[in-house]
C-alpha cells in the first residue's frame, strides 16, 4: 500500500531564515516523488519532483527537496523564506511498479512571518 | 497555453439534490484525474481517464458518483444525491501523458458544501 506522511500541520519560520517541511513515504517498489503548493483560491502547483538520479533536487521558487530512502523520507526546503512563501504544501508519492494515481499527504501550511 | 478549468468555483447544495462538476483539462492532454480533499484530511485519488475511457476508479466512494468524458475532452463529476459526507474540494488535473513521472497540473478546484 502506498502513503504519505506530513508530521506537521503547521510550520511557522521568520522571513529570511531556512524552512523545512517534512514528508515521508510509504510504497511497495521505488517512488516518485512531488511536491505541489497550493496558495489560497488557487489550484496545486508543481513545485519539484524526484524520479531517479541526484538525491538532492531543485525546483520553482528556489525550492529544493532531498530524497533519503534509507529513511524514505522527501523533505522540502529553502535556505532562506520569503513572506510569499506562505501556503500549503502537498507532498504526493507514486509507486513505479503500482498505479498511475497520485497518493497525497495531508498537506502542511507554512507560514511565514515578516 | 489555457491550464487546466473547473466550474462552478463553489456550489452549496442541500442534502439529497444533485450537483455536476465540470472539469476542462489542458487542450490535448489525454489523461484527466478527479481528486477530492475533505477537510484538513488528504487529497485523495477518485478516478483516472484516458481520453474517453475509464483506466482507473477505486477511488470512487460509491454509486452515488458518476464520472463521464465523452469524446475525450471534457469531463463531468455528478453527484447524486448528495450527502454531507460528500462536502469538500474536488480537484481536476490533467497530463499529456500516462508517465509515472509526469507531473499533473491541476484546476483551482470546486468546492462543495452539503448542507
Amino acid at each position: 500500500a502506498q502513503s504519505v506522511a506530513q508530521p506537521e500541520d503547521q510550520v511557522n519560520v521568520a522571513e529570511g531564515n531556512p524552512l523545512t517541511v517534512k514528508c515521508t513515504y510509504s510504497v511497495s517498489g521505488n517512488p516518485y516523488l512531488f511536491w505541489y503548493v497550493q496558495y489560497p483560491n488557487r489550484g496545486l502547483q508543481f513545485l519539484l519532483k524526484y524520479i531517479t538520479g541526484d538525491n538532492l533536487v531543485k525546483g520553482s521558487y528556489g525550492f529544493e527537496a532531498e530524497f533519503n530512502k534509507s529513511q524514505t523520507s522527501f523533505h522540502l526546503k529553502k535556505p532562506s523564506a520569503l513572506v510569499s512563501d506562505s501556503a500549503l504544501y502537498f507532498c504526493a508519492v507514486r509507486d513505479i511498479t503500482g498505479a498511475n494515481n497520485l497518493f497525497f499527504g495531508t498537506g502542511t501550511r507554512l507560514t511565514v512571518i515578516p | 497555453e489555457a491550464g487546466v478549468t473547473q466550474f462552478p468555483s463553489h456550489s452549496v447544495i442541500e442534502k439529497g439534490q444533485t450537483v455536476t462538476l465540470r472539469c476542462d483539462p489542458i487542450s490535448g492532454h489525454d489523461n484527466l484525474y478527479w481528486y477530492r480533499r475533505v477537510m484538513g484530511k488528504e487529497i485523495k485519488f477518485l478516478l483516472h481517464f484516458v481520453k474517453e475511457s475509464k483506466q482507473d476508479e477505486s477511488g470512487m466512494p460509491n454509486n452515488r458518483f458518476l464520472a463521464e468524458r465523452t469524446g475525450g475532452t471534457y469531463s463531468t463529476l455528478k453527484v447524486q444525491p448528495a450527502e454531507l459526507e460528500d462536502s469538500g474540494v474536488y480537484f481536476c488535473a490533467s497530463s499529456q501523458n500516462s508517465g509515472k513521472n509526469s507531473p499533473l497540473h491541476f484546476g483551482n478546484g470546486t468546492r462543495l458544501t452539503v448542507t
